[in-house]
C-alpha cells in the first residue's frame, strides 16, 4: 500500500503565487488533515476533514484553503502566498478519528515549501 | 481548548540508560493521547496511545507511557536506551469532548551517546 501520498515533495514559490499541495490516501480513511512543522513550535493544524464534503479549520487556518470531494483527496491552497508561509507540510489520514473515535493518524513523507 | 507541553528541547541519554521524555496536557473533557516519533525528512510515526483503561501503555520499540491524571502527565518512558532510538519525539492530545483536532506539542529531540 502507498499510504499517505504528498506531492510535491520541494517547491519554492514568488510571494503573491498560488499553489496547491496535493495528498492522496488509499486507505479509505474517513479523516484527512492538514499540518505545519516549523523549527521550535511542533506541528500545528491547519485544516481538517472528517469526511467527503465536510472540512473545518484547525490551529492555523488564514491563508490556506482546503475541499474534499472525495474520501482519497484532500488538497490544501495557497492562494497568495507569504514569507511567513515558508514550511514543511505534512498531511494525516486516519480511520478512527472522525466522530468519538480514538485512532492513530497516518503521515505523509512531507513538502517542503520556501516563498521568497 | 486544549493543549500540550513538552518542557525539554532536547534530552541526552547514555546507550544503556533508561529514559523519559516529558509530556503535560490541558483538556476540558477526557484526553485521549498519543505519542509519535520523527526520524530525519520522514513523516511522524505512531508509537502509542492512551484512551482509557490501564494508566501505562506500552507500544512499539519497547517504548511506554504512563498516564497521570492527578499530574496531566504522559510521560514517554524506556527502560534501555538505543543509539537507534535517536529522533523527535511528539506527544499530542486528543479532548473528547471537543472536535476531532489532534493537537500536538512542541516536540522533544532525543539523542543517544554509545
Amino acid at each position: 500500500n502507498a499510504g499517505v501520498t504528498q506531492t510535491p515533495k520541494f517547491q519554492v514559490l514568488k510571494t503573491g503565487q498560488s499553489m496547491t499541495l496535493q495528498c492522496a490516501q488509499d486507505m479509505n480513511h474517513e479523516y484527512m488533515s492538514w499540518y505545519r512543522q516549523d523549527p521550535g513550535m511542533g506541528l500545528r493544524l491547519i485544516h481538517y476533514s472528517v469526511g467527503a464534503g465536510i472540512t473545518d479549520q484547525g490551529e492555523v487556518p488564514n491563508g490556506y484553503n482546503v475541499s474534499r470531494s472525495t474520501t482519497e483527496d484532500f488538497p490544501l491552497r495557497l492562494l497568495s502566498a507569504a514569507p511567513s508561509q515558508t514550511s514543511v507540510y505534512f498531511c494525516a489520514s486516519s480511520s478512527g478519528l472522525a466522530g468519538t473515535g480514538t485512532g492513530e493518524l497516518f503521515f505523509g513523507e512531507g513538502s517542503r515549501l520556501t516563498v521568497l | 481548548a486544549q493543549s500540550v507541553a513538552q518542557p525539554e528541547d532536547q534530552v541526552n541519554v547514555a546507550e544503556g540508560n533508561p529514559l523519559t521524555v516529558k509530556c503535560t496536557y490541558s483538556v476540558s473533557g477526557n484526553p485521549y493521547l498519543f505519542w509519535y516519533v520523527q526520524y530525519p525528512n520522514r513523516g511522524l510515526q505512531f508509537l502509542l496511545k492512551y484512551i482509557t483503561g490501564d494508566n501505562l501503555v506500552k507500544g512499539s520499540y519497547g517504548f511506554e507511557a504512563e498516564f497521570n491524571k492527578s499530574q496531566t502527565s504522559f510521560h514517554l518512558k524506556k527502560p534501555s536506551a538505543l543509539v537507534s532510538d535517536s529522533a523527535l519525539y511528539f506527544c499530542a492530545v486528543r479532548d473528547s469532548s471537543s472536535a476531532s483536532k489532534i493537537i500536538f506539542g512542541s516536540g522533544t529531540r532525543l539523542s543517544i551517546r554509545p
